[in-house]
């Protein structure tokens, strides 16, 4: 059982490129979510779906775009990475928010 | 505005001895509190969560006493280990708007907890 599978591991972009952060959970659960995490700050939600077709803005949703065509894939879009979007980023996953979530290893992402 | 609090980021204690971790929130339409154990380069884990219809629940050496009428939660772990070093963050839900709307979970900034042998 893969539970929630993140990738890349790493990244470094330059100011202005574009990437998309993968997420994959294999649990069948409906909700999903991204988070940053960044020194003092705790974790961030930036988007989150509660299932296929469904998202929604979190705390801190500028400069990310998420999709939800499947259960399985909730993946996170940078538009034009800037260097304040350098952070680490978590997807999670539950069968609802009063369930508990699961979390893939984190996409360390460094923006030049 | 942070919504969760939690005031203390670090805490150090022997092993063997109880671990406090506190936690405080603001907003009263939060219902299901929950906490996590983050080692470095891993994702945070599950540890054990609370629903507001309760004010404890227990799971071996970890319990989570609920206040609500103070809007604060506790984590208590006894006895302490060195395997228990990590960061934790407490964490709360609720499902805003007439129609469950807004679904989120709001974390607290964290806490570093360090068990000396």
């Amino acid at each position: 059982n893969a539970g929630v599978t993140q990738t890349p591991k790493f990244q470094v972009l330059k100011t202005g490129q574009s990437m998309t952060l993968q997420c994959a959970q294999d649990m069948n659960h409906e909700y999903m979510s991204w988070y940053r995490q960044d020194p003092g700050m705790g974790l961030r939600l930036i988007h989150y779906s509660v299932g296929a077709g469904i998202t929604d803005q979190g705390e801190v949703p500028n400069g990310y775009n998420v999709s939800r065509s499947t259960t399985e894939d909730f993946p996170l879009r940078l538009l034009s990475a800037a260097p304040s979007q350098t952070s680490v980023y978590f997807c999670a996953s539950s069968y609802s928010i009063y369930q508990p979530q699961h979390f893939g290893d984190g996409t360390r992402l460094s923006i030049l | 505005d942070q919504q969760v609090k939690q005031n203390s980021p670090s805490l150090s204690v022997q092993e063997g001895r109880i671990s406090i971790l506190n936690c405080d929130y603001t907003n009263s339409m939060f219902d299901y509190f929950l906490w996590y154990k983050k080692y470095p380069a891993e994702g945070p884990t599950f540890l054990i969560s609370i629903s507001s219809i309760k004010d404890k629940n227990e799971d071996g050496r970890f319990t989570v006493f609920l206040n609500k009428s103070a809007k604060h939660l506790s984590l208590h772990i006894v006895p302490s280990q060195p395997g228990d070093s990590a960061v934790y963050f407490c964490a709360a839900s609720a499902v805003w708007g007439t129609q469950g709307g807004s679904e989120k979970l709001v974390f607290g900034k964290g806490m570093k907890l360090t068990v000396n042998p």
